[in-house]
């Protein structure tokens, strides 16, 4: 069963723009894990973020956690046409499982 | 440089036929996972390995064997493949978890491409 569900499953914006990804997932985890991959290529870690935090910052990304929603999200801020990737949610708990992802496409 | 290498990355076989994926990495990770990727479906896990020694069945099992009997390698072994198993294999690795239950950073192979006709 997947623990991570992404939405949108598609996102086209404009370079410079913000880009926001969503993740839902169905039962408790430990911490909550998101990944980019490139067309074809192995995924990419970007952020890890435990159940007991709700915000945290990498660069340029920034990922809330509320666990009382079950819900993450993962805001790109002045996006670029290099970001363009598919992106996917993982849930942990004991196993680390993930979603379908969300195709983001950023046009110059 | 830290790496997970996997081999062949394409490889287009028929049906019955024995194949055996490599993986290999040089992080010396406890836990290797082997994933496939399919349209639609996302990441699927297939096999996972908590240390040398230690296999366990993920979430699509059926049709494939691993064996760990060193810490950097992981083969994923097709013994009659099936066109139903045509995908994108992903083998990842990771260090033990910060705290019990979790999972730490995977770190992903450049992937196999495998068409069984």
């Amino acid at each position: 069963s997947q623990q991570g569900e992404e939405d949108p499953q598609a996102l086209s914006i404009q370079e410079g723009e913000n880009a926001t990804m969503n993740c839902s997932y169905k039962t408790s985890i430990n911490n909550l894990q998101w990944y980019r991959q490139n067309s074809g290529r192995g995924l990419v870690h970007l952020i890890l973020i435990r159940s007991n935090e709700r915000e945290k910052h990498s660069g340029r990304l920034r990922v809330t956690l509320d666990t009382s929603k079950k819900s993450s999200s993962l805001l790109i801020t002045a996006s670029r046409a290099a970001d363009t990737a598919s992106y996917f949610c993982a849930g942990s708990n004991y196993k680390l499982t993930f979603g379908k992802g969300t195709l983001l496409t950023v046009n110059p | 440089e830290a790496q997970v290498t996997q081999n062949p990355r394409y490889l287009i076989t028929v049906t019955g036929k024995k194949l055996t994926v490599t993986c290999s990495q040089n992080m010396n990770h406890e836990y290797m996972s082997w994933y496939r990727q399919d349209p639609g479906l996302g990441l699927r896990q297939i096999y996972y390995s908590m240390n040398v020694e230690v296999t366990d069945k993920g979430d699509v099992p059926e049709g494939y064997k691993v064996s760990r009997k060193e810490k950097r390698n992981f083969p994923l072994i097709l013994e009659s493949p099936s066109p139903n198993q045509t995908s994108l294999y992903f083998c990842a690795s990771s260090s033990p978890p910060a705290l019990a239950g979790e999972d730490g950073e995977q770190f992903f192979g450049p992937g196999t491409r495998l068409t069984v006709l």
